[in-house]
């Protein structure tokens, strides 16, 4: 059971350059989301999906897109990147009982933006 | 709107010392509290939890008590171990809102 899966692990960009990080999971979870982990702010939420062609934008959404074609997967676009989304990013996905059973992170990516 | 505030760190602890984060909330109706934890290098791991009132939630030693009196969800562990540094995050998820709040994170090292 690989549970939440991100690539890639590490990854270097020139500010303007798009990109998109991906994210998997594979326990038919409906809710899924993107956080920053940023030094001092904790994790924020970037969008969020409640299931299959339904997205919404968190707290910090400016610069990203997402979309949710199945159930699995969970891409995280970056249009046009900026140094301020030098970040470390998570995937986090989780049933329909979130509260009882609490959300499974992925390993997370590193973004560097030059 | 729901927030979170847990004490700031680092905290630095000798082996076998006992263990407090504290840890507060905001929110609307009646959130489900969640502890997790990060070790170097990893992702969040979800560590305990509590879903009402006076449930206490525990996991490998830690544990916590949900007080909705004093809107607090505090983190012990009465010896602790060098293996247990790692960054401790709270987090709260209210009601029907499936967004999780998270603190700001607390850095734990423990010296042998």
């Amino acid at each position: 059971n690989a549970g939440v899966t991100q690539t890639p692990k590490f990854q270097v960009l020139k500010t303007g350059q798009s990109m998109t990080l991906q994210c998997a999971q594979d326990m038919n979870h409906e809710y899924m989301s993107w956080y920053r982990q940023d030094p001092g702010m904790g994790l924020r939420l970037i969008h969020y999906s409640v299931g299959a062609g339904i997205t919404d934008q968190g707290e910090v959404p400016n610069g990203y897109n997402v979309s949710r074609s199945t159930t699995e997967d969970f891409p995280l676009r970056l249009l046009s990147a900026a140094p301020s989304q030098t970040s470390v990013y998570f995937c986090a996905s989780s049933t329909g009982q979130a509260g009882g059973y609490g959300y499974t992170f992925g390993s997370g990516t590193r973004l560097t933006v030059v | 709107g729901n927030s979170v505030t847990q004490m700031e760190g680092p905290v630095t602890l000798s082996e076998e010392a006992f263990l407090t984060i504290n840890c507060t909330y905001t929110a609307t109706g009646y959130p489900s509290l969640f502890w997790y934890v990060q070790y170097p290098g990893e992702g969040l791991q979800l560590l305990l939890k509590a879903t009402k009132a006076d449930d206490k939630g525990s996991n490998k030693g830690f544990e916590a008590t949900y007080r909705k009196e004093t809107t607090s969800f505090h983190l012990e562990k009465g010896s602790v171990q060098v293996s247990d540094s790692a960054v401790y995050f709270c987090a709260l998820l209210s009601g029907s809102n499936y967004k999780l709040t998270f603190g700001k994170g607390t850095l734990l090292t423990v010296n042998p």
